[in-house]
């Protein structure tokens, strides 16, 4: 079984300034881990995703993620936001080994104020 | 142009109605998936299909049905089993392998009256 955590629902944060979304995950197994960012009314976009090798992984529209397997998180981060930030952000793990379904956290409202 | 569509993106629909959903792709994906997205839930999934002619149950399968007679599309009905069938409805598709990220569609907001 595995389980993401979003530990924070809403984040207000000034235009400019850095921001840092929290995700938690658990699994018995190697995940790959992913980050979704949606606008109201819209599907998901992939924002970036973590499969091996490096535990900084640089997405789209400036954002990154660290993987840290032993405090078993993936934080997004990105050092100066844009109104156009504003949206709800999603963290996925899936497991490594056969076939395993995606679980997703329950999201992070991101609030850019200008 | 490449990608998901979903349609019709607001439904209304009487209590007690069957309603469909459909979602097609033009990606070439193998697999696809239905969630359910209710606010503060995150998204939960209801069926999903790794191959033509074959789909699977997800956690919340209960009250609605699917069908995959072909590689592009996979239409989800919603019964009138659903007890609570307001949602919005996400359909999303990937490549097969571990690794590969879902791709998903605009969504279908269903209000049930």
């Amino acid at each position: 079984a595995q389980s993401v955590t979003q530990l924070d629902s809403q984040v207000p944060v000034f235009e400019e300034a850095p921001v840092e979304l929290r995700c938690n995950y658990s699994s018995s197994v190697s995940v790959y881990l992913f980050w979704y960012v949606q606008y109201p009314n819209q599907g998901l976009q992939l924002l970036l995703k973590y499969l091996s090798g490096s535990t900084l992984v640089k997405g789209i529209n400036g954002f990154e993620a660290e993987f840290n397997k032993s405090q078993t998180s993936f934080h997004l981060r990105k050092p100066s936001v844009h109104i156009s930030d504003t949206a709800e952000y999603f963290c996925a793990v899936k497991g490594s080994g056969g076939y395993q379904k995606v679980t997703f956290g329950i999201g992070t409202k991101l609030q850019v104020i200008p | 142009d490449g990608g998901i569509t979903q349609s019709p993106k607001y439904l209304f629909r009487k209590e007690g109605q069957n309603v469909t959903l459909s979602c097609e792709q033009n990606l070439n994906h193998d697999a696809m998936y239905w969630y359910r997205q209710d606010p503060g839930q995150g998204l939960r999934l209801i069926y999903y299909s790794q191959i033509v002619n074959d789909f699977q149950k997800g956690d919340i399968a209960e009250g609605y049905s699917v069908s995959r007679e072909k590689k592009e599309s996979f239409p989800l009905t919603v019964t009138s089993a659903q007890k609570n069938p307001t949602a919005f409805y996400l359909c999303a598709s990937s490549i097969q392998g571990r690794q590969n990220e879902q791709f998903f569609g605009p969504g279908t907001r269903l209000t049930v009256l």
